[in-house]
């Protein structure tokens, strides 16, 4: 089964750091880009960045460039999406989703939640 | 960016009628060169990660039932739903995959 596992919910403090990550299995992982979308609470879908586990090529959204850097590990067939700095408007759910035609498969979604 | 925009934002619609929402982006997602529309639709429930639903603009994803039907070519789109069921209640999304950012638009919410 083709299938995307997304790491749990974390509550965080402004400042702090935080990598969640998006474990593939079920198909070659180093084929299809893998892409994250994040959804504030009560809001639409923000598509936020994508790479590619064969060559590690990424792109980003221009409005999020610099302040979320992804990763790849294709040892381990995991994604990995990391703040350095939160913020309270970082607070959201975050879904990982493999790009084929479309976003075809997507993990369960991991909630981040930043307060002081 | 290429911004897509829906309408309606929401829409009321009694079983087994018919539901249409409409997609625009701001330029084309036509790619000449193989004559395809870089569309996708989704459908997300409360509590769920989204469903797509429907790819280059018209090719329905494995599994999904055939009263959901896509179409439009350039930069207008359309869902269609031909007769409403409870469980397609649910906010509907299209997305553009032709360049980055992969925008997607706003969403329209499906009531009963």
């Amino acid at each position: 089964e083709v299938q995307l596992v997304q790491s749990g919910a974390e509550v965080k403090k402004p400042g702090e750091s935080l990598t969640i990550s998006c474990k593939a299995s079920g198909y070659s992982f180093t084929s299809y880009w893998i892409g994250w979308v994040r959804q504030m609470p009560g809001k639409g879908l923000e598509w936020m960045a994508i790479i590619h586990p064969g060559d590690f090529d990424t792109r980003y959204s221009p409005s999020l460039r610099g302040q979320v850097t992804i990763s790849a590990d294709r040892s381990v067939s995991t994604a990995y999406l990391q703040w350095s700095s939160l913020k309270a408007s970082d607070t959201a759910m975050y879904y990982c989703a493999r790009q084929n035609d479309g976003m075809d498969v997507w993990g369960q979604g991991t909630t981040v939640t930043v307060s002081s | 960016d290429i911004v897509m925009t829906q309408s309606p934002d929401s829409l009321a619609v009694s079983l087994g009628e018919r539901a249409t929402i409409n997609c625009k982006s701001s330029q084309s997602v036509l790619y000449s060169s193989n004559n395809k529309n870089y569309l996708a639709w989704y459908q997300q429930k409360p509590g769920q990660p989204p469903k797509l639903l429907i790819y280059w603009a018209s090719t329905r994803e494995s599994g999904v039932p055939d009263r959901f039907s896509g179409s439009g070519s350039g930069t207008d789109f359309t869902l269609t739903i031909s007769s409403l069921q409870a469980e397609d209640v649910a906010v509907y999304y299209c997305q553009q995959y032709y360049a980055t950012p992969k925008t997607f638009g706003q969403g329209t919410r499906l009531e009963i």
